[in-house]
């Protein structure tokens, strides 16, 4: 079963301040995504990333296979920004299972 | 292209009472997922669908949670009798197959068991 770690698990920060938020698993993954979800909203997908590194706007997604860990990157961050970021990874398993992290909640101050 | 359809938004029972939830997902994923989002925690899978059968149930409370799939396309996911700590979001969400293909969640409905 994979285990799934995110931290920060808060991060409060100044409009303008670049993000980094972590993710690591303990075994092998077939792709890793990175997840919105807003108060009292539904979850928006971000990224689905199997290799190497996606863009768009201003968010970042990193990933590197061998070390089990993928990053998120916000640039010039904004309020609305504020949100949690859930990474999750599809379980090489047949099924492709999603295997949840607990969530980094972001807060960014005006 | 409409997303991921789920319904009641919010729902509030007494405890031994049995709800259901309804699903609609996008046109012509084969994939469907429910999801249990308790409070502060990440969201866990109840039941994982291919087109019309079961994948993985394997976390589904069966003795009190049941769900279908009927025709491969809308869902409905069942709980009696609720129990107190039921009280989380049920997310559902679909994708085109499972794998390498991004995931579309629907705005989850929001049941609190008193």
């Amino acid at each position: 079963k994979n285990e799934v770690e995110q931290s920060p698990q808060n991060l409060t920060a100044q409009e303008g301040e670049f993000i980094t938020i972590n993710c690591s698993y303990s075994v092998g993954i077939s792709a890793l995504h990175w997840l919105q979800q807003h108060p009292g909203g539904g979850i928006v997908s971000l990224f689905m990333l199997s290799s190497g590194k996606k863009k768009h706007g201003r968010l970042i997604a990193t990933i590197n296979i061998q070390e089990k860990h993928s990053s998120l990157h916000i640039t010039a961050s904004h309020p609305r920004d504020s949100a949690v970021y859930i990474c999750a990874v599809s379980e090489q398993d047949g099924n492709e299972k999603l295997t949840f992290g607990t969530g980094t909640r972001l807060t960014i101050i005006p | 292209e409409a997303g991921v359809a789920q319904s009641p938004r919010y729902k509030i029972i007494e405890k031994r009472q049995s709800v259901a939830f309804w699903c609609n997902p996008i046109s012509g994923h084969a994939t469907l997922y429910w999801y249990q989002q308790i409070l502060g925690q990440g969201p866990k899978l109840l039941i994982q669908f291919q087109n019309n059968g079961v994948v993985d149930d394997s976390q589904l409370p069966k003795d009190r949670f049941s769900a279908e799939r009927l025709k491969g396309v809308d869902s409905t996911l069942k709980i009696q009798p609720a129990k107190l700590e039921d009280s989380a979001v049920y997310l559902c969400a679909s994708s085109p197959r499972a794998g390498m293909y991004a995931y579309t969640f629907g705005s989850g409905t929001r049941l609190t068991v008193v």
